[in-house]
């Protein structure tokens, strides 16, 4: 089955840096990959997306990148600011909304 | 994207007893699943809420312990049986809709004592 890991496990940032997340993927038949922030106390928190037949994409200030070949993706946070603390998850699944399976997460900190 | 609720947000059982958790959403939708969010952790499905028929369990979860019903389209019961401490976890329910995207709920945090 599909296995997802994600680093790093914890990420410390200057308020107004950029903040860079990775995942990797295990199974070629995934294709679709969504990225949530989950704040404390809170259910988990659709940000962005990416589907296999698109390499980059963006959403203000924040942006997924996927390489199929390597199997990774990633997420980049610009201009970062103390909202933007939480614990991120990245996932893998296929089109058909199934098998979702879900990195460990990375907990951001943006420190002012 | 959908609306979804939970009831409780939040309780505190002793242990052997059962606690059901209610999941409701705004539109008719047809996948709808149930994870556990143990504390720190990441998030494991517990099932797939299926409408009409019985639900489809994750390895390690059991009908017993987990009971689910889903009678419509729009709503969804998890309840956690015969509690104990390990049972401590957020639960959240989600769907899959519409261009198969996963929308969660705010989640349920149960504490066993």
């Amino acid at each position: 089955g599909e296995n997802v890991e994600q680093h790093p496990s914890t990420l410390s940032v200057q308020e107004g840096d950029s903040a860079v997340i990775k995942c990797t993927y295990s199974d070629s038949a995934s294709n679709y990959f969504p990225w949530y922030k989950q704040e404390l106390g809170k259910g988990p928190q659709l940000i962005i997306d990416i589907r296999s037949n698109v390499g980059e994409k963006k959403d203000q200030r924040i942006a997924v990148t996927l390489n199929k070949t390597a199997k990774h993706f990633s997420l980049h946070i610009t201009e970062t600011q103390p909202e933007d603390s939480a614990v991120y998850f990245c996932a893998a699944s296929n089109y058909y909304g199934q098998n979702f399976v879900f990195g460990p997460g990375t907990r951001l900190s943006v420190l002012p | 994207s959908a609306v979804i609720s939970q009831k409780p947000s939040r309780d505190i059982c002793q242990r052997g007893t059962s606690l059901t958790i209610q999941c409701q959403v705004d539109s008719q939708v047809t996948m709808m699943f149930w994870y556990r969010q143990q504390p720190g952790q990441s998030l494991t499905l517990i099932a797939t809420a299926n409408q009409g028929s019985e639900a489809t369990y994750e390895s390690g979860f059991v009908i017993d312990k987990f009971p689910i019903s889903r009678p419509n389209l729009t709503f969804s019961t998890l309840t956690v049986s015969n509690m104990s401490p390990e049972d401590s976890s957020i639960y959240l329910c989600s769907v899959v809709w519409p261009s198969y995207e996963q929308y969660f709920g705010p989640g349920t945090r149960l504490t066993v004592t």
